[in-house]
């Protein structure tokens, strides 16, 4: 078992739709979660950062955590098909310590 | 401002020659964390550095790779004698410290094939 699963997709909705991404994952010392966003042949491109449970909202992105549950989820509002990419979720243990992904999930956002 | 740099950003090597990635982080950040891409799989960590320490190298294979990160210039992550199952997109990531709320951050890659 991957410690930290990830649906990889594709997922397709269209534009305008509210986009769900999920992560779930084993080891209960995650303090830290992240989520990234990779276009084609690019570097990851950090979106949202959230220290333990709770939730964020950045513009049309908001990130949830569940530690109870250790689950994970970011939603797009309002998607667009400029949004269409890989989503990886990351996480650690401690500040500076190094990230442990998911495998990615891709989103495709039809016009 | 400048992200992270790396270069080149697509490598070329024969089997049994050495690749040499180079990684120059943001400016103000004194932490570099390398990544590895297979094809088809997620991120997986390599290596820990800051200026002229290995940190933490738990993710580095045992044999033929190395990193150094020196008080002057870039980080390099060194793999000798390369294999096939070399072929990847290889990552460096920065951070301003290792305090909460200092997160990575990535840059563009370097895309190795080996023939």
């Amino acid at each position: 078992q991957k410690e930290v699963e990830q649906d990889p997709g594709p997922l397709s909705v269209p534009e305008g739709a509210i986009v769900s991404l999920n992560c779930t994952y084993s080891n209960s010392a995650f303090q830290y979660f992240m989520w990234y966003r990779q276009y084609s042949r690019k570097g990851p491109e950090l979106l949202m950062y959230t220290y333990s449970s709770g939730n964020k909202e950045d513009g049309r992105f908001t990130a949830q955590v569940d530690k109870s549950s250790k689950y994970i989820s970011l939603f797009i509002r309002d998607s667009q098909p400029s949004d269409s990419a890989t989503y990886l979720c990351a996480m650690s243990e401690g500040a500076g310590n190094m990230l442990t992904f998911g495998g990615g999930t891709r989103l495709m956002v039809k016009p | 401002n400048a992200g992270v740099m790396q270069n080149p950003r697509h490598l070329v090597r024969r089997r049994g020659q050495e690749a040499r990635l180079r990684c120059s982080p943001m400016k103000g950040h004194s932490h570099v964390y390398w990544y590895r891409q297979l094809p088809e799989e997620g991120l997986k960590f390599m290596v820990y550095l800051q200026k002229e320490n290995i940190i933490d190298e738990s993710g580095m294979p045992k044999e033929r790779f190395s990193a150094e990160f020196p008080k002057e210039g870039p980080s390099i992550l060194r793999i000798q004698q390369v294999v096939r199952g070399d072929s990847a997109a290889y990552f460096c990531a920065s951070s301003k410290s290792n305090i909460a709320g200092d997160t990575q951050y990535f840059g563009p890659g370097t895309r190795l094939t080996v023939l």
